[in-house]
């Protein structure tokens, strides 16, 4: 199957910095990307979906300015947490999805989010 | 808010034996998609089933789907101790957004 790569891993980051997260397409373009947050033994919650070249569209109750999303190729989006609290501690997963295979995504690992 | 929902919400059964998990949604959807998720872990793809289709099978996988109910089942045969994780369906509609249910944890003991 396709692969979605995310980076980083894990981060540990203080209060009030901002933290980037990526998400690549390896070898398919990615006509649209998702992100989600998952809390401790939750399901995923869908955050945002974004376009290439376009704005992301935010769920109800996600901050757009808190949680910035930048899709700017066909292959890369990024997810920037901005002014991080300890609140934001979670699991970052991203999803990618092609023009070819419209309506199965393809999922990163994910990334560990810890503000301190 | 979570389209899907998923029972039993955990599962622990023994090596060799079957686990059955079902997920229940709300509105019309285009296909639905099992994951299975490993603690910590992103999610692995597992199998799509289209609306039009009724029942669907992967290795040990098979998969079921009753749209006039709006469920949907997942049944892993002779079970392995690595099939311990955590199983969410997700509903794509027709916009293509995935909605994601609350997951059943399955604990395989050997």
């Amino acid at each position: 199957g396709a692969v979605v790569s995310q980076h980083p891993s894990w981060v540990i980051c203080k209060s009030g910095t901002s933290v980037k997260i990526e998400c690549r397409s390896l070898d398919f373009q990615a006509t649209t990307m998702f992100w989600y947050r998952q809390f401790p033994k939750q399901s995923l919650m869908l955050m945002a979906t974004s376009n290439e070249g376009s704005k992301a569209t935010y769920e109800q109750g996600v901050e757009k300015d808190k949680f910035l999303i930048n899709h700017a190729s066909l292959t890369l989006s990024t997810l920037t947490v901005t002014s991080a609290h300890p609140e934001d501690s979670s699991f970052y997963i991203c999803s990618a999805e092609g023009a070819g295979n419209r309506g199965e995504a393809f999922f990163g690992q994910g990334t560990r989010l810890t503000v301190v | 808010s979570q389209q899907g929902e998923e029972d039993p919400q955990a599962l622990s059964i023994q090596e060799g034996e079957n686990a059955t998990m079902n997920c229940s949604y709300k509105t019309s959807i285009n296909n639905l998609q099992w994951y299975r998720q490993n603690s910590g872990r992103g999610l692995v793809h597992l199998i799509l089933i289209r609306s039009n289709e009724r029942e669907k099978h992967s290795g040990r996988l098979r998969v079921t789907l009753d749209t006039s109910k709006k469920s949907s089942s997942l049944l892993i045969t002779a079970s392995r101790a690595a099939d311990t994780a955590s199983y969410f369906c997700a509903t794509t509609d027709s916009w293509g957004k995935l909605q994601f249910g609350a997951g059943t944890q399955v604990v395989v003991t050997p």
